[in-house]
């Protein structure tokens, strides 16, 4: 099945205790993106890559990382998480640039204390 | 920065009836995206409408662009009680209003649909 994984779907960690939330898809896919939502602010772009090792940051990149080493992968890195980045997570893929929709994972609840 | 807006912030309706969503944006883009997303879960892609498309269709769902006015519109119709959900629009964030992988979402619209 085509799909994105999100790993883990829900996290409760405390600050300054790194992390990695993982995301892979089996599609081939080019485009792979990171997205946080929270109330009141929707959903916003922390990274996104366009293909193995080229990422960039979108609206929201303070305090995360990420890699691209390969091109079904695309983890998120939380060096030192704080408790504002307590939000809802979501990777998202796609093949195309312009001319097709992304595929979302189902999303990690990550809190942190 | 909030490139898509939509309006209304939520839409209550009977089973049966239309729903239609609004979005709006700031600069020039080459396509538009919509999205549902059930409570707390993934988002789904709807339909992409591109900037040289007016109007396009899928299944109960018909999406219009006006670039003239930068807005886009969701209309579903005979709506059901399983079309409850929250509707985003999505606008490319790269130079030219392409996405290079840039993508913005509004803040979406929670439908409500009465059975």
């Amino acid at each position: 099945e085509a799909q994105v994984t999100q790993n883990p779907r829900y996290l409760i960690t405390v600050t300054g205790k790194k992390l990695t939330v993982t995301c892979s898809q089996n599609m081939n896919h080019e485009y792979m993106s990171w997205y946080r939502q929270d109330p009141g602010l929707g959903l916003r772009q922390i990274y996104y890559s366009m293909n193995v090792e080229v990422t960039d940051k979108g609206d929201v990149p303070e305090g995360y990382k990420v890699s691209r080493k390969e091109k079904r992968n695309f983890p998120l890195i939380l060096e030192s998480p704080s408790p504002n980045q307590t939000s809802l997570y979501f990777c998202a893929s796609s093949l195309f640039r312009d001319r097709g929709g992304y595929t979302f994972g189902s999303g990690t609840r990550l809190t942190v204390v | 920065s909030q490139q898509g807006e939509e309006d209304p912030q939520a839409l209550s309706i009977q089973e049966g009836e239309n729903a239609t969503m609004n979005c709006s944006y700031k600069t020039s883009i080459n396509n538009l995206q919509w999205y549902r997303q059930n409570s707390g879960r993934g988002l789904v892609h709807l339909i992409l409408i591109r900037s040289n498309e007016r109007e396009k269709h899928s299944g109960r769902l018909r999406v219009t662009l006006d670039t003239s006015k930068k807005s886009s519109s969701l209309l579903i119709t005979a709506s059901r009680a399983a079309d409850t959900a929250s509707y985003f629009c999505a606008t490319p964030g790269g130079a030219g209003g392409t996405s290079y992988g840039k993508l913005t979402f509004g803040q979406g619209t929670i439908l409500t649909v009465h059975p």
